[in-house]
Formats: C-alpha cells, sequence, structure tokens
C-alpha cells in the first residue's frame, strides 16, 4: 500500500534515448515534487507542481519535462539523455504547497546512462 | 543563496551510545527545517519538523533543536541501535529570494551503529 511509488525502479539506457519515469501518489496530496540526487549525494529540486499547475521551475535543461496528468501523477520525460544525467531521481509530494506540510518521498528511480 | 552543511560527514559509533549529529545553514530566512532518513536503496522517510517559531521537536529517541539565529539545528538520537544505521538528511525550507517551498538539502551524515 505504497504512498508515492515510482516506476521504474531502475533505468539503464544509452545516451541520446528518451525516457520516461512515473509518479503516483495515493495520498490525497495536491502538491508533487521531483528531485536529483547526483553522485556527490546532493538531493536538489527539479520541478513542483501544485494541481497540475508549475510552481518551481529550477535551472533545469529543456530536455527534462514534467507532465501532470492530473494531481496524483507527475511524470518526468527526459529527451536525448547525456551522460550527465545519470543519477537517482525522487517524486515526493505534500498535502499542499503550504510550508508547513511534510514531504512524503518514493523510493527512487536509479538511473544510469551509458 | 541557501547553503546546508552537515557535520561530520560519517559517524560510526557502538550500539547505546547517544549521538548528535550536526546541520547549519546560511540563510535564517526559513520557515522550517526537517531531518530525514534514508536507507540504502530506499526513498526518503521524515523524521521530524521544526517550524522556524520553534525551538526543539521530540519523536521517541530523537530530538532536534532549532537556533535559527545562528544557523544550526542538531539531531540528538539516544540508545543508538544498529537499526539506526543509515543516512540522515537535514533539509531547510527557505522563505526569501524565491527560495520559498523549496527545501534545500545538506549532503548527509551517514551513521553506522555497531552491534
Amino acid at each position: 500500500d505504497t504512498a508515492v511509488s515510482q516506476t521504474p525502479k531502475y533505468l539503464v539506457t544509452q545516451m541520446g534515448n528518451d525516457k520516461s519515469i512515473k509518479c503516483e501518489q495515493n495520498l490525497g496530496h495536491d502538491t508533487m515534487y521531483w528531485y536529483k540526487q547526483d553522485s556527490k549525494k546532493f538531493l536538489k529540486i527539479m520541478f513542483s507542481y501544485n494541481n497540475k499547475e508549475l510552481i518551481i521551475n529550477e535551472t533545469v535543461p529543456n530536455r527534462f519535462s514534467p507532465k501532470s496528468p492530473d494531481k496524483a501523477h507527475l511524470n518526468l520525460h527526459i529527451n536525448s539523455l547525456e551522460l550527465g544525467d545519470s543519477a537517482v531521481y525522487f517524486c515526493a509530494s505534500s498535502l499542499n504547497r503550504a510550508y508547513q506540510e511534510t514531504q512524503y518521498f518514493g523510493p527512487g528511480t536509479r538511473l544510469l546512462v551509458l | 543563496k541557501q547553503e546546508v552543511t552537515q557535520i561530520p560527514a560519517a559517524l560510526s559509533v557502538p550500539e547505546g551510545e547517544n549521538l548528535v549529529l550536526n546541520c547549519s545553514f546560511t540563510d535564517s530566512a526559513i520557515y522550517n527545517l526537517q531531518w530525514f532518513r534514508q536507507d540504502p536503496g530506499k526513498g526518503l522517510t521524515s523524521l521530524l519538523l521544526i517550524q522556524s517559531s520553534q525551538r526543539e521537536q521530540t519523536s521517541g529517541r530523537l530530538n532536534a533543536s532549532l537556533d535559527k539565529s545562528s544557523g544550526r539545528s542538531t539531531l540528538y538520537i539516544a540508545a543508538s541501535q544498529p537499526g539506526d544505521s543509515a543516512t540522515y538528511l537535514c533539509a531547510v525550507r527557505g522563505r526569501s529570494g524565491g527560495s520559498n517551498y523549496k527545501l534545500t538539502f545538506g549532503k548527509g551524515t551517514l551513521l553506522t551503529v555497531n552491534p
């Protein structure tokens, strides 16, 4: 009965390919996030959506495009994958965008670009 | 730009020891500070959330303190157990310069509790 789930858990692909990572939350939350954790273990926000509306968009290359078909889903599509995209990508959600709300994280998707 | 630093980067202790993990942040304009636990190959689990108006929060053997003016927080773990072994991450939610709603994380402290 996972609260925040991501698929796939592992993704190994060649440079130049296009891939998608899916995220779903069954908590009834309004706000969802994508984070990237690089090889140095720094966890950084990439995007945030509140009720399907983009509210945070960090300086992420245009090759990364989030899509929120409904407030329970926030998918991440990556075009023309590069070696530097190799990282662990975490999805998270919170009840709403209010600052006092705790974020709940998914298990992560480990992406390796060869 | 907010920067979060955690010291030490790694800590190894015998079971039963009390320990303190440190977190410092450069911009004191924050809404709150949160401590997370990350187990290998898994996501993050929220441990404690301290609002900027609070001084500390407690949950079981965990106690987190916040000194916003000096930009510091500590996570105290009492009577450590092998099951506490994990990476502990500190994150602050900023309230200035477009950082609203955004969590800024430290690199974490890798804790190993030896039986």
